[in-house]
């Protein structure tokens, strides 16, 4: 099976601007979750979706957002960039809750604010 | 909420010795214990879990206890090897707070030659 995948892998933005970033599951997972991950934070959560809706948030701002696909794909928005936005974002795939609790992540996306 | 210690924050090893990260949580309904190893550029890769019904699980060089009483789990590598070196979180679930996992701070292990 192919492993979670994360587009872009790398991103370049300004103060002010906002962005998308997205994520494929592995085949068969309905639950996305995102993360952020600094050097000072760790790994913080930000969200995860099933079924297409958000069933839990992380204490983020509402500028974070995010949104599932009917085949699980799922992106994450992030609007008016800040500084500290600057951070890996990760996505991790997991079956249905009933089935099993291990999430698998995906690359990540690095994302730099200028 | 769930909150995660880890420590040490960095270790360092010669090839061959063991390797022992530790954990603590806070919230007793925790009940999925994951540990994850990340390299450079690259995303978390489960190596190992336990959950509560199990005190300890080993995967060749792998191993993870767990004491719900003390709320403390450990990640035991032995036989170090190079290639070990990496940033090595572990991680809480607990259906309470909607099944997140609640990551430690990390710690980064270096297997010297």
């Amino acid at each position: 099976k192919a492993g979670v995948t994360q587009t872009p892998r790398y991103l370049i933005k300004t103060r002010g601007q906002q962005v998308t970033l997205s994520c494929s599951p592995i085949s068969g997972h309905r639950s996305v979750s995102w993360y952020q991950q600094t050097p000072g934070q760790g790994l913080q959560f930000l969200f995860e979706y099933f079924s297409e809706t958000q069933r839990n948030k992380g204490n983020f701002p509402g500028r974070f957002s995010g949104r599932q696909f009917s085949n699980s794909r799922s992106e994450m928005n992030v609007s008016t960039l800040e500084l500290g936005d600057s951070a890996l974002y990760l996505c991790a795939s997991s079956q249905d809750r009933a089935k099993g609790d291990e999430q698998f992540f995906g690359p990540g996306t690095r994302l730099t604010v200028l | 909420g769930e909150n995660v210690e880890q420590h040490p924050s960095t270790l360092s090893v010669q090839e061959g010795d063991s390797a022992v990260i530790k954990c603590t949580y806070s919230d007793s309904a925790s009940n999925y214990f994951p540990w994850y190893k990340q390299e450079l550029g690259k995303g978390p890769q489960l190596i190992i879990d336990i959950r509560s019904n199990v005190g300890e699980k080993k995967d060749q060089r792998i191993a993870v206890t767990l004491n719900k009483t003390a709320k403390h789990f450990s990640l035991h590598i032995t036989e170090t090897q190079p290639e070990d070196s990496a940033v090595y979180f572990c991680a809480a679930k607990s259906w309470n707070q909607g099944g997140k996992l609640i990551f430690g701070q990390g710690t980064e292990l270096s297997v010297k030659p």
